[in-house]
């Protein structure tokens, strides 16, 4: 059972280099969120996808740019990532619905030098 | 808006009785509470819907006061794996899950 699958795990970049953080799911979501989380801090919305072909704004979007490919993946891009992007990113995914769990992957830790 | 969850920090011996809460200033139709064990992802433990349904883990209660916009989460006979931080998600009517700041847990011997 694979869930909400992250790549890389790892990635150092220097500044003005861009990334993409990938992100897939098996579990037939309609939504699928990207999170960061910086050292002691909280989880802060970067973009959410409520469904294929959509997605929104969430608490943190400036600097990042994403993708909802098809129903199953949702990618993050970074075009010139900034020291300040240095954080662990966490993609996550769910049903549609109130009462909807949602699961997260494992993470991807950046680091911008 | 950003839920608000108190305290920020606790520190519990093991069989002690921990209370985390949540509130918002915007009307809430569900509450997350999710638990993070450091360099791991977070883990889903309950969801409480409006009207008071709820749905979760089996040691682990909480409460949802829709009036009053909180949420409080109860931890009884605390035990040394439920360290970690614990964070309250709103879910606004968009479908965006926007969390708390979190509550570090950690439990002693």
């Amino acid at each position: 059972n694979a869930g909400v699958t992250q790549t890389p795990k790892f990635q150092v970049l220097k500044t003005g280099q861009s990334m993409t953080l990938q992100c897939a799911q098996d579990m037939n979501h309609n939504s699928m969120y990207w999170y960061r989380q910086d050292p002691g801090m909280g989880l802060r919305l970067i973009y959410y996808s409520a469904s294929e072909g959509t997605t929104d704004k969430g608490e943190v979007p400036n600097g990042y740019n994403v993708s909802r490919l098809n129903k199953r993946e949702f990618s993050l891009r970074l075009e010139s990532a900034a020291p300040s992007q240095t954080s662990v990113y966490f993609c996550a995914s769910s049903e549609w619905g109130q009462g909807a769990t949602i699961y997260f992957g494992e993470g991807s830790w950046l680091t911008v030098v | 808006q950003q839920p608000v969850q108190s305290p920020q920090a606790v520190i519990l011996r093991e069989g002690e009785d921990a209370v985390i809460n949540c509130s918002s200033s915007k009307a809430l139709y569900s509450v997350h509470w999710y638990r993070q064990k450091h360099g791991e992802a977070p883990v889903f433990l309950m969801i409480l819907l409006k009207g008071g349904e709820q749905k979760g883990h089996e040691k682990i209660s909480a409460s949802f006061n829709e009036k009053k916009q909180q949420s409080s989460l109860y931890l009884t006979a605390s035990q040394l794996s439920y360290s970690g931080t614990y964070f309250c998600g709103t879910l606004d009517d968009t479908g965006k899950l926007i969390f708390g700041q979190g509550t570090t847990l950690q439990v002693k011997p």
